[in-house]
């Protein structure tokens, strides 16, 4: 069974670093792009960026460069999102998905809520 | 980039009516448009890719149709489960887009 399991809710202050993961098992983690996806409270869905953990060839929607770094290491099948200068208007559900095909997300995981206040 | 916009932004349904729900691109994407269903507390679930094809386990109520920039995401005989939100992607160019949603809501 395809699953991808993210790493906790983190309450952070504005200026604080955060890396938050999402581990992927039962598939071939190498072989497929994870994208990140935030979703601020009460609004829609923000495609941020991919990673293919096979090479860790990355891309980064105009957004979003920048603003954050997504990493992975294959040897643990894991993801990274990661923040080095956290601000309050980074709250928000943080969500990986694996995309299959033409970069389609199918199975996503269960979402990390990151809050940012002084 | 492209930008998605979805119609309506509501939509009251009666259980067991049609539903019948629209995205729109503002330049053409082809049939890489994606349909997902959004529960609050949930993460998304793919619904529809290809413009048309049905993701695994997804009920056969649930089609998609449309190219281009025109897409129609419709679900035959609502069910309370499916009361719920519902967001396009287009995934043709970079970066993809997801549209703004639509909320279907009980009658």
């Amino acid at each position: 069974e395809v699953q991808l399991v993210q790493s906790g809710a983190e309450m952070k202050k504005p200026g604080e670093s955060l890396k938050i993961s999402c581990k992927g098992s039962g598939y071939s983690f190498t072989s497929y792009w994870i994208a990140w996806v935030r979703q601020m409270p009460g609004k829609g869905l923000e495609w941020m960026g991919i990673i293919y953990p096979g090479d860790s060839d990355t891309r980064y929607s105009p957004s979003f460069q920048g603003q954050v770094t997504i990493s992975a290491d294959k040897s643990i099948n894991t993801a990274y999102l990661h923040w080095s200068s956290l601000k309050a208007s980074d709250t928000a559900m943080y969500h990986c998905a694996r995309l299959f095909g033409q970069l389609v997300p199918d199975y996503w995981g269960q979402g990390t809520l990151v809050t940012v206040s002084s | 980039e492209i930008v998605m916009t979805q119609s309506p932004a509501t939509l009251s349904v009666s259980p067991g009516e049609r539903a019948t729900l629209s995205c729109r691109a503002s330049q053409s994407v082809s049939s890489s448009l994606a349909w997902y269903q959004q529960k609050p507390g949930q993460a998304p679930r793919l619904l529809i890719y290809g413009a048309s094809t049905r993701a695994t386990h997804i009920p056969a109520r649930f089609s998609g149709s449309g190219s281009g920039t025109e897409f129609t995401l419709t679900i035959s005989s609502l069910q309370s489960e499916d009361f719920a939100l519902y967001y396009c992607l287009q995934y043709n160019n970079w970066p993809p887009h997801f549209g703004p949603g639509t909320k279907v809501d009980i009658k």
